[in-house]
């Protein structure tokens, strides 16, 4: 159990348009999902924190208007990247908290690597 | 913990080497997890170890192994007899952000050469 997926898992864009990326919880319902972002050989960072039903909480210096996050239901959280550019080329990756069953463990997508041309 | 130090950004062994990452963490906690994930060229992020800060005692899995000691705030992770597959980068990482997010290392690339 707790299997989260991440939709695509790779993409390719041109300079100005916009990608969703998808993060479900497949087996349980999340009510927190974490957006992390991870350039080349760096370390993973979080962006935003995303509750079901609630706005998106954003870390110092990332964009909201650019960073669109959208937690519609406790399974699925999408993140849009908005006229996307050559420095969004990340390694996006969500992950889930489930604390009905433990308020500390936390479940990883695959990640969505986006690579803007 | 609020801070988690993994100072070594490299290491390269030969197969069949024994190998330790190192993980230092800062913490005004009283209760506190630390995490180790490995992360393959592919990019998922492999969950390895979860421990509180309770339990000090050491763990073993296989030909891993995690040396928790509160008194240097340390949770050190050895590979014994590594194999190439073991080439990764690994992470340590705690709950410890104002979101209840993970607080990741820099992590440790490790390449295990035949």
């Amino acid at each position: 159990g707790a299997v989260v997926s991440q939709h695509p898992s790779r993409v390719i864009c041109k300079s100005g348009t916009s990608v969703k990326i998808e993060c479900r919880s497949l087996d349980f319902q999340a009510t927190t999902m974490f957006w992390y972002r991870q350039f080349p050989k760096k370390s993973l960072m979080l962006m935003a924190t995303s509750n079901e039903g609630s706005k998106a909480t954003y870390e110092q210096g990332v964009e909201k208007d650019k960073f669109l996050i959208n937690h519609a239901s406790l399974t699925l959280s999408t993140l849009t990247v908005t006229s996307a550019h050559p420095e969004d080329s990340s390694f996006y990756i969500c992950s889930a908290s489930y604390p009905v069953r433990d308020p500390w463990e936390q479940y990883f997508g695959p990640g969505t690597r986006l690579t803007v041309t | 913990a609020q801070k988690v130090t993994q100072a070594q950004t490299e290491i390269s062994v030969v197969e069949k080497e024994d190998v330790t990452l190192d993980c230092v963490y800062e913490t005004r906690d009283t209760t506190y997890y630390l995490f180790w994930y490995k992360q393959p060229p592919s990019g998922e992020l492999v969950f390895l170890i979860r421990r509180n800060s309770f339990d000090e005692q050491n763990e073993i899995s296989g030909r891993y192994s995690w040396n928790f000691q509160k008194s240097t705030s340390s949770f050190n992770f050895t590979i014994t007899a590594s194999q190439v597959v073991d080439s990764a980068v690994y992470f340590c990482a705690s709950p410890g952000g104002s979101q209840g997010n993970l607080i990741f290392g820099k992590g440790t690339k490790l390449s295990v050469k035949p």
